[in-house]
Formats: structure tokens, sequence, C-alpha cells
């Protein structure tokens, strides 16, 4: 988890809210990630980000947003068109394109409950 | 769909034995990486092997990948209850020799060590 930070750990979402997941990094990355995870499944990717200011669709995008300001955040909005948002969400980061970009480390995760 | 798929699902053992875990996946690949989740976690990257590389170790991990058969597999020697977790292969995708740093994860294995 070291250098990555998500918040809040646990966040209730009424319905009709949009809300806000933070992720945070100090590792100089210029890639980071956002992933769903459901319970006993494996991650999917909603939105990658390369750089600062680009960002693009991952497998799961529908009902999700993103924007990359700065190098060391990349939020995450759950809008209202996301039906079904409880999960477990997960950031990550990766070198990008200055060298080696296969590793990621994540952060400790964000679960998110439907009131 | 996705890339890698795990095998077996779910795995229990006594402390000291040894733990295998298996991965298949479906395209050609750059890469091919195996994490841990313990429980309400985020992921820890364990090892990368290269689609050149056919075996690797580090500590009590050790690492084998078949490209012909697209299979890898993760066997952990003498296992502590302390290793108690999820393990994840995923895989980057080779598009014309480049990868963007896109990782595709399968559903994992549960496995529990029993002291």
């Amino acid at each position: 988890d070291g250098g990555i930070t998500q918040s809040p750990k646990y966040l209730f979402r009424k319905e009709g809210q949009n809300v806000t997941l933070s992720c945070e990094q100090n590792l100089n990355h210029d890639a980071m990630y956002w992933y769903r995870q459901d319970p006993g499944q494996g991650l999917r990717l909603i939105y990658y980000s390369q750089i600062v200011n680009d960002f693009q669709k991952g497998d799961i995008a529908e009902g999700y947003s993103v924007s990359r300001e700065k190098k060391e955040s990349f939020p995450l909005t759950v809008t209202s068109a996301q039906k079904n948002p409880t999960a477990f969400y997960l950031c990550a980061s990766s070198i990008g394109l200055a060298g080696d970009q296969e590793t990621q480390y994540f952060g400790p995760g964000t679960r998110l409950l439907v009131l | 769909s996705q890339q890698g798929e795990e095998d077996p699902q779910a795995l229990s053992i006594q402390e000291g034995e040894n733990a295998t875990m298996n991965c298949s996946y479906k395209t050609s690949i750059n890469n091919l990486q195996w994490y841990r989740q313990n429980s309400g976690r985020g992921l820890v990257h364990l090892i990368l092997i290269r689609s050149n590389e056919r075996e690797k170790h580090s500590g009590r991990l050790r690492v084998t990948l078949d490209t012909s058969k697209k299979s890898s597999s993760l066997l952990i020697t003498a296992s502590r209850a302390a290793d108690t977790a999820s393990y994840f292969c995923a895989t980057d995708v080779n598009a014309g020799g480049t990868s963007y740093g896109k990782l595709t994860f399968g559903q994992g294995t549960i496995l529990t060590v029993h002291p």
C-alpha cells in the first residue's frame, strides 16, 4: 500500500447521488488506474491514465468519470448512471511511459455501499 | 471476458506444505505477473515473468511460464499461515510488441494455510 492513498475507506451512496473516490500517489508515477472488484471476483479496469490531462476508458467505464489534472491525483466519480455501484474500488499506479510500466502498485481500496 | 483464469478457485493446505496455483490465458503476452491480496486490502506485486523466460524464483516463490500452452504456475514452498490470501495472475497485452500498461486480472485463487 505504500505510496498510494485512497479515501475514504468506506463510502455510502444514496440513490441518485454522485460520489467521488480519492486516489493520491507520491511515487512520481506517470500512469494511474482504477479497478472495480466484486465479491469473489478479479479486478476489472474502469479507467486509466498514462499522463496528466489524458485518460482512457477501460472495460467497464459506463457510469463512471475521472479527471487527471495533477500527476499525483486521479479521482473517480461514481455517477447516478451507475446502477450497481456496490463494490470494492482499487486505485493503482505504475511508472508509466518513463520506464518499466508493467508493475502496478495498489492503494488500500475504498468500499462503496448503497443506502 | 477475463484474460487469465486461475485454478483452483480455492486451496486449503497445512502449514509446511507446498501450494501450487495455475493460470491460463488466451492471447499473446509480453509478461505475466502474480499479485497477492489479503482480505479487504489492496494487491501486492509478487513476481513478474517475461514471455521469453520459462522460470523465475523469488524467496519461497517459484513461477513458471509456458507460452506454447498459454499457462503459468505459482508455487509457494513451505507455506505459512501468513501466506493465507487470494492470489491473482495478471497479463498485459502484446499489441505489436508494445505493452500499454493495461493488465487483465484473473478471478484469483483463495489460499488458506492452516497452522
